[in-house]
């Protein structure tokens, strides 16, 4: 079965750089959301979009910014990157109220 | 504010035996409960997915608990093995929009020793 896709899986960036994270979700789920979880951390909700509009907003610095396009997949977009935002970004799918599915994950290493 | 707790935070068994995992949460007002499957570095694999109007749910050796009144759930994992070394972790879906955000705990790694 499908599964979420998410590229790239690794990044490497220097600070204040931007970087771009693309999600696609399983065919036919309607919404996506977006985990940061930071090492030795459990992952910490930052934003979702439920049929390309933004849905709910978490614990998401101004310096990110993401949407869902038409083809329902997403991409989150970080500017002025710091060392802090060294983590692993995951993105998530699901029907309308079903389990959400995780992506591998895309490990991102701000030096 | 919803917070959930894992205990323990690590557990080492020896093989063959029977565990249960505990998540506790703080409001009862949740949509859902997902437990997850997280190896070192890589994704988070849902192992079982409980309705707030369910008690229990199971998927082969596992067996996840709901008490919804009492802000508890267990996963219950029969005749563990090595491959189950794992951290897993609980989520809970809070609202009652198809946009719930999870919040998660922070896991109980889990070793089980051949």
């Amino acid at each position: 079965a499908a599964g979420v896709i998410q590229s790239p899986r690794h990044l490497i960036k220097e600070k204040r750089e931007t970087a771009t994270l693309k999600c696609y979700p399983i065919p036919r789920h309607d919404t996506v959301y977006w985990y940061q979880q930071g090492p030795g951390q459990d992952p910490q909700f930052l934003i979702s979009f439920y049929e390309k509009m933004q849905s709910d907003k978490g614990s998401i610095p101004d310096r990110f910014s993401a949407q869902q396009f038409s083809d329902y997949h997403s991409e989150l977009n970080m500017s002025s990157l710091e060392l802090g935002d060294s983590a692993l970004y995951f993105c998530a799918s699901s029907l309308w109220g079903g389990e959400q599915f995780f992506g591998p994950g895309t490990r991102l290493t701000v030096l | 504010k919803q917070e959930v707790t894992q205990i323990p935070a690590a557990l080492s068994v020896p093989e063959g035996e029977n565990l249960v995992l505990n998540c506790s949460f703080t409001d009862s007002a949740i949509y859902n409960l997902q437990w997850f499957r997280q190896d070192p570095g890589k994704g988070l694999t849902s192992l079982l997915l409980i309705q707030s109007s369910q008690r229990e749910q199971t998927s082969g050796r596992l067996n996840a608990s709901l008490d919804k009144s009492s802000g508890r759930s267990t996963l219950y994992i029969a005749a563990s093995q090595p491959g189950d070394s794992a951290t897993y972790l609980c989520a809970v879906r809070v609202g009652s929009s198809n946009t719930g955000k999870l919040i998660f705990g922070q896991g109980t790694t889990l070793q089980v020793k051949p």
